[in-house]
């Protein structure tokens, strides 16, 4: 199957810093990426959705100017938690879209555990 | 609006017994439905996936079979393993999960 990779895997930050996770699609091309965060022993929410070359559209509750989304290029999509506080401590998880013989298939990437003291 | 519910976790089970997740959805339209895996500190695997109503996704010994008259997608296995000790999500268009069903095995 399609590879999809995130780093870093954990970050341990201070309060006020800015973290950028990165979410690469290894072996195919991925117009459209997703970005998820986890709470512990809960599901994962949608935060975005995350389009090569345009505007990422961010689902309801989700502060745009705190989470930037960045899609440079086919196989990358950057999330930057800015300033980031104790509650941004989560689980982010990334997906891509594979599209190909007009079908779509999404793989997940392995996660970011973030922990900001 | 659209969501899934799912069985609340956990599920404990004694090896080679019988296995239901249920898994209910709302949403407009016919979604596709999907139930994936979690391993500790890992993202989300597929295990299997349905597109329309009556299909039937399988893999690894594990079922679910797409029912548009109960809104229900819920997984099945006849004979559990300790290895199947994991949370297992149900997702329909993958935007959306339910909250996941942590599972036990025991020998």
């Amino acid at each position: 199957g399609a590879v999809v990779s995130q780093h870093p895997s954990r970050v341990i930050c201070k309060s006020g810093t800015s973290v950028k996770i990165e979410c690469r699609s290894l072996d195919f091309q991925a117009t459209t990426m997703f970005w998820y965060r986890q709470f512990p022993k809960q599901s994962l929410m949608l935060m975005a959705t995350s389009n090569e070359g345009s505007k990422a559209t961010y689902e309801q509750g989700v502060e745009k100017d705190k989470f930037l989304i960045n899609h440079a290029s086919l196989t990358l999509s950057t999330l930057t938690v800015t300033s980031a506080h104790p509650e941004d401590s989560s689980f982010y998880i990334c997906s891509a879209r594979r599209s190909s013989g007009g079908k779509n298939e999404q793989f997940f990437g392995p996660g970011t555990r973030l922990t900001v003291l | 609006g659209d969501s899934v519910t799912q069985m609340e976790g956990p599920v404990t089970l004694s090896e080679e017994a019988f296995l239901t997740i249920n898994c209910t959805y709302t949403a407009t339209g016919y979604p596709s439905l999907f139930w994936y895996v979690q391993y500790p500190g890992e993202g989300l695997q597929l295990l299997l996936k349905a597109t329309k109503a009556d299909d039937k996704g399988s893999n690894k010994g594990f079922e679910a079979t797409y029912r548009k008259e109960t809104t229900s997608f819920h997984l099945e296995k006849g004979s559990v393993q300790v290895s199947d000790s994991v949370v297992y999500f149900c997702g329909y268009n993958k935007l959306i999960f339910g909250a996941g069903t942590r599972l036990a095995v025991h020998p």
